[in-house]
């Protein structure tokens, strides 16, 4: 247990099915993460907000769609995937962008797009 | 951020100690080396980190060459649950959101 809560943990979605996942942690941390990582591939960094304020966007499609409503909560919206974006989404935490401290990974939603 | 380069596999006999290496020739001098493992399905789990120093905690030990372009991690006395992929990062004094995970090397402890 990390702290770092994922639901869910499984969900399986038609291309023009619109859902959410959703990212919880009670650590006390001001940044939070959405990694991306496909079969047999290195984990990707998707999103990065601190204090709530997106602050990198690595190239993301915008049919990933994140949000931050407050510093405990992360949301990444879906709307109209391909079958390509089919992979385990992970979302992290760590106490502060800007300082030298270790993330704490979620278990991981596994996505399958249909 | 500086590369790294590690083996993408490797064996361990449980109880024995394992000693992952990683290359890392181009690190500069406010580069830390990460340490991070993913057991299969989980996400990954922080094990240690240094910049020059070696290092220690309940998990590993970190040990790292003088000049830097190479460090190790040792688990102690390995068991079946250490079987994991373990990731070598070099990130630069700036967050963790600068974690670039590569292929890692799939640690293997066998009875």
């Amino acid at each position: 247990e990390t702290g770092v809560t994922q639901t869910p943990r499984h969900l399986v979605m038609g291309m023009t099915n619109k859902k959410s996942l959703k990212c919880e942690q009670h650590l006390g941390h001001n940044a939070m993460y959405w990694y991306k990582q496909s079969a047999k591939k290195p984990l990707e960094l998707m999103f990065v907000y601190s204090l709530e304020e997106r602050v990198e966007n690595n190239s993301v499609p915008s049919r990933f769609s994140p949000e931050c409503p407050n510093s405990s909560h992360l949301f990444l919206h879906l709307h109209t995937l391909q079958p390509e974006d089919s992979a385990l989404y992970l979302c992290a935490s760590s106490q502060d962008r800007g300082r030298n401290t270790e993330a704490f990974f979620g278990q991981g939603t596994r996505l399958t797009v249909v | 951020d500086a590369k790294t380069t590690q083996p993408p596999s490797m064996d361990c006999a449980e109880g024995r100690a394992a000693n992952l290496p990683c290359n890392h020739s181009t690190i500069s001098g406010n580069e830390y080396v990460y340490w991070y493992r993913q057991i299969h399905s989980q996400g990954p789990q922080y094990i240690i980190h240094g910049l020059k120093n070696n290092e220690t905690n309940e998990m590993a030990s970190l040990i790292i060459t003088e000049d830097r372009k190479s460090s190790t991690l040792i688990l102690p006395h390995a068991t079946l649950r250490d079987t994991a992929v373990y990731y070598c990062i070099v990130t630069r004094w700036g967050g963790s959101e600068k974690l670039v995970f590569g292929k890692g090397t799939k640690l293997t402890v066998n009875p």
